[in-house]
């Protein structure tokens, strides 16, 4: 069984600055891999980076990186220079054998 | 880019009655699947199917809950009997393989009254 845990239930970052969005997990599967997804105010979901379980480099896809560090199984989501648009749900999510486990997310809040 | 394509994008329905949720996954996907997300609360598993049967599924999907793929391209989840603590978004998704990158659709937001 998967178990992710994201402690901040929301979050209010100033436009520009840079935000860590936390994420542990917890797992038994050896191979696995952690994404971040994004929810804006319109309900769909948006799948914004991944992170394989045995990959070297933490991922990155634009402002967008995750900070991998397998030994604390935590995979936060590094947003740069936020904007205005960033505004949304952020779910952090595992996958093992087949099916996703979800975080109960972190709702985040960019500030003019 | 493509997508996965789900129709209605949103459902009243009355309780009692039978709903049906229309996917169109990513034509080169093998694994489809079907989450849900009742208002607030955080996503959750319903079932997964791969090679035209149901490979996973969660307690949630019991005897009320079907999935079909009737045509190779379409992918239904299928309420027979609908309560009120159905409403919820039912998202689907479709992934090339286990541990591949996994897309979802935009869900469709289901009420029943």
């Amino acid at each position: 069984a998967q178990k992710i845990t994201q402690t901040q239930p929301g979050m209010f970052v100033q436009e520009k600055e840079a935000v860590t969005l936390d994420c542990t997990y917890d797992t038994s599967d050896p191979s696995y891999g952690l994404f971040w997804y994004k929810q804006p105010s319109s309900g769909e979901m948006i799948f914004l980076i991944y992170q394989g379980s045995y990959d070297q480099q933490n991922a990155t896809e634009g402002r967008y990186s995750l900070n991998f560090q397998k030994a604390r199984k935590s995979a936060n989501l590094v947003i740069s220079a936020s904007q205005l648009g960033d505004s949304a749900m952020y779910f952090c999510v595992s996958s093992g054998n087949e099916k996703l486990t979800f975080g109960t997310g972190t709702r985040l809040t960019i500030i003019p | 880019e493509p997508e996965v394509t789900q129709t209605p994008s949103h459902q009243v329905t009355q309780m009692g009655q039978e709903v049906i949720l229309r996917c169109v996954p990513i034509s080169n996907h093998l694994y489809f699947y079907w989450y849900r997300q009742i208002l607030g609360q955080k996503v959750e598993f319903l079932v997964s199917f791969y090679n035209n049967e149901i490979s996973e599924k969660s307690e949630i999907f019991d005897d009320q809950f079907s999935v079909e793929r009737p045509d190779g391209s379409n992918f239904t989840l299928k309420i027979r009997s609908t309560k009120l603590e159905d409403s919820a978004m039912y998202f689907c998704a479709s992934s090339e393989g286990v541990g591949a990158g996994y897309t979802f659709g935009s869900g469709t937001r289901l009420t029943v009254v």
